[in-house]
């Protein structure tokens, strides 16, 4: 089966504290693995990709295979950074690319 | 030189009518998509096309019909429309045949209030 799950809907956090949004997923293959951000009244846009290995905007997230997971990092939130995250699967072995339920992320000043 | 272009932006109609929401990409992608964003915020796939052929059909009502004049446009036609369609539906586009690992670019959505 092919999902994706994001545990929490909220997160709060105050400016300068770090942030993980959780992403576990269940495939029975070579995952693709991303992840996508919606600012506010802004299109749905892709912040980045496992295959990249690179950080955008501060944010960095690595597959751990051993745990399927695929959890998005900062070291210091910004309040820019307020937005809704979904994290997305899709693989080798299917033509669909399935979002979890997204976690909206508020940095407060 | 917007890369994916939905309209109406909002669209307000009263339940039993039809109505289509157009897109448009400028990317020369293959493929194009339509995916439902309900009142929670949950993001669905709903339909894929790749140059014209639909390779995706999720379980969605036979009301909802995507038609695909081009590799450029996916349109979506809702027939007899219900309050539960009440959502913002975002057009996509990837470059290859595969939304499941091209990174997908979207459309601003377009949302839909069913009275």
């Amino acid at each position: 089966a092919q999902r994706v799950t994001q545990p929490e809907k909220l997160l709060s956090v105050f400016k300068g504290a770090p942030v993980e949004l959780k992403c576990n997923y269940s495939y029975s293959g070579s995952p693709e693995l991303f992840w996508y951000v919606q600012y506010s009244r802004q299109r749905l846009q892709l912040l980045l990709r496992h295959i990249s290995r690179e950080s955008i905007k501060g944010f960095t997230a690595d597959l751990n295979k051993g745990e399927t997971s695929f959890h998005l990092k900062k070291p210091f939130a910004q309040e820019e950074d307020s937005a809704m995250y979904y994290c997305a699967l899709g693989g080798y072995n299917t033509d669909k690319l399935i979002f979890g339920t997204g976690t909206r992320l508020q940095v407060f000043p | 030189d917007t890369a994916v272009s939905q309209t109406p932006k909002y669209l307000v109609t009263q339940m039993g009518n039809d109505k289509s929401i157009k897109c448009e990409q400028n990317l020369g992608h293959d493929t194009m998509y339509w995916y439902k964003q309900d009142s929670k915020k949950f993001l669905k796939i709903m339909f894929s096309y790749n140059n014209k052929e639909l390779i995706i059909n999720e379980t969605v009502p036979n009301r909802f019909s995507p038609k695909s004049p081009d590799k450029a446009h996916l349109n979506l036609h809702i027939n007899s429309l219900e309050l539960g369609d009440s959502a913002v539906y975002f057009c996509a586009s990837s470059q290859d045949g595969s939304g499941s690992k091209s990174p997908l670019h979207f459309g601003n959505g377009t949302r839909l209030t069913v009275t």
